[in-house]
């Protein structure tokens, strides 16, 4: 079965810092990885999709890499600011399109 | 906002209690999920509708009843949960045509079990 495991499990960095978020997994027969924030109490927000044949996708100051060899991804983040602390959440999608979700990033920027 | 709506945003139910809650989308997905999710931890597939059929029950127990009443809703029916049942549950729909297509989520109903 896949297992999705994010390192590490907590992050706090202060404003302004640029920093990574990693993401393994260990079946790399997937079809598509993607990366949800979620806010506390509340439901996921898709944040990016990588398909399992591109290398990365980039939305404004986020940056997701994809590794399928080596069943690795990282979600770069530049310029935090408070507005991005919340639980960061990978999942891969198989051909049954289910998605296992990795255990998360708990991010604090602090102002 | 997101496109996945579902209701009620709280609910709290004794165990002989008879419930259910919804989720709707209009975007012409037509795979849709049950997910649930305990504090702190990565969300867990419970059951996908595939063209208004189930097609994965992810050994749910049968105090959990998923129904399908057409491309746009899903709901779960739910009775004589017990406290463990207490969590976030999430509505996902995807485009079911599309290996691997993205899902998208609503916001989650707060279940709570007295």
């Amino acid at each position: 079965k896949q297992e999705v495991t994010q390192i590490p499990a907590a992050l706090s960095v202060p404003e302004g810092e640029n920093l990574v978020l990693n993401c393994s997994f260990t079946d790399s027969a997937i079809y598509n990885l993607q990366w949800f924030r979620q806010d506390p109490g509340k439901g996921l927000t898709s944040l990016l999709l990588i398909q399992s044949s591109q290398r990365e996708q980039t939305s404004g100051r986020l940056n997701a890499s994809l590794d399928k060899s080596s069943g690795r991804s990282t979600l770069y983040i530049a310029a935090s600011q408070p507005g991005d602390s919340a639980t960061y959440l990978c999942a891969v999608i198989t051909g049954a399109n289910n998605l296992f979700f990795g255990t998360g990033t708990r991010l604090t920027v602090i102002p | 906002d997101t496109e996945v709506t579902q209701t009620p945003k709280h609910l709290v139910m004794g165990m002989t209690n008879k419930k259910s809650l919804k989720c709707e989308q209009h975007m012409g997905h037509r795979a849709m999920y049950w997910y649930k999710q305990k504090a702190k931890k990565p969300p867990e597939l419970m059951f996908v509708y595939s063209y208004e059929k189930l097609s994965i029950n992810e050994s749910v127990p049968s105090r959990f009843s998923p129904e399908c009443p057409n491309s746009s809703l899903l709901n779960l029916h739910l009775h004589a949960l017990q406290p463990e049942d207490s969590a976030l549950y999430l509505c996902a729909s995807s485009q079911a045509s599309g290996m691997g297509s993205p899902l998208h989520f609503g916001n989650g109903t707060r279940l709570t079990v007295t």
